[in-house]
């Protein structure tokens, strides 16, 4: 089954402590990208990559960081998480077409 | 960036004919996409625009005027599975990479 897939789904940690959300996709899409959905404010791009090795920011990238040493894989790691990047994440991959396939989304609270 | 803007609620009744608009800076366009996503889940694609005119996919239409920076979306015979929100996304016209959404609009069906 084609899909996206995130881990955790869920996330509860403290203010400074690393973490890791990772993402993984079996459509052997190029383009990947990471946003983050807030109330009120919609879905907002953080990061994006256009293949291995290839990335760029979004329009909030501040406070995280991406790799892309592989083409299914595109983690999001937060260095040192704050109370402001509480949020829902959601990981996204689409091929040269235009259709985003999203995944299921990671709820992260930061305390 | 971009500033999209979509009603924040609506409502209407199971059977009927909704449309949801969203209008957007004309500069800076590369294509509107239409999602929806239910509560808790993550966003599914619906429609794509870059021309002017309208784009029937069975019980959804989704419209795009350029000139106007205005799109909306049309969804007829209303079922219950049908409340959900409705983003609404623009795409970049110097990086086909990079998108903005809408805040949503959230419609809620009633029998």
């Amino acid at each position: 089954e084609a899909q996206v897939t995130q881990n955790p789904r869920y996330l509860i940690t403290v203010t400074g402590k690393k973490l890791t959300v990772t993402c993984s996709q079996n459509m052997n899409h190029e383009y990947m990208s990471w946003y983050r959905q807030d109330p009120g404010l919609g879905l907002r791009q953080i990061y994006y990559s256009m293949n291995v090795e290839v990335t760029d920011k979004g329009d909030v990238p501040e406070g995280y960081k991406v790799s892309r040493k592989e083409k299914r894989n595109f983690p999001l790691i937060l260095e040192s998480p704050s109370p402001n990047q509480t949020s829902l994440y959601f990981c996204a991959s689409r091929y040269s077409t235009d259709t985003q396939y999203f995944g299921p989304g990671t709820r992260l609270t930061v305390l | 960036g971009q500033n999209i803007d979509q009603p924040t609620e609506m409502t209407a009744t199971e059977g009927a004919i909704v449309q949801i608009n969203c209008t957007y800076q004309t500069s800076g366009f590369n294509g509107l996409f239409w999602y929806q996503q239910h509560a808790g889940e993550a966003p599914t694609f619906l429609s794509y625009n870059v021309l002017d005119g309208l784009e029937e996919k069975g019980r959804f239409s989704s419209f795009l005027s350029r000139s106007k920076g205005y799109s909306y979306l049309l969804l007829k015979e209303l079922q219950m599975k049908d409340s959900a929100s409705y983003l609404c996304a623009v795409r970049d016209r110097n990086n086909f990479n990079k998108f903005y959404f809408g805040s949503g609009t959230k419609l809620n069906v009633k029998p």
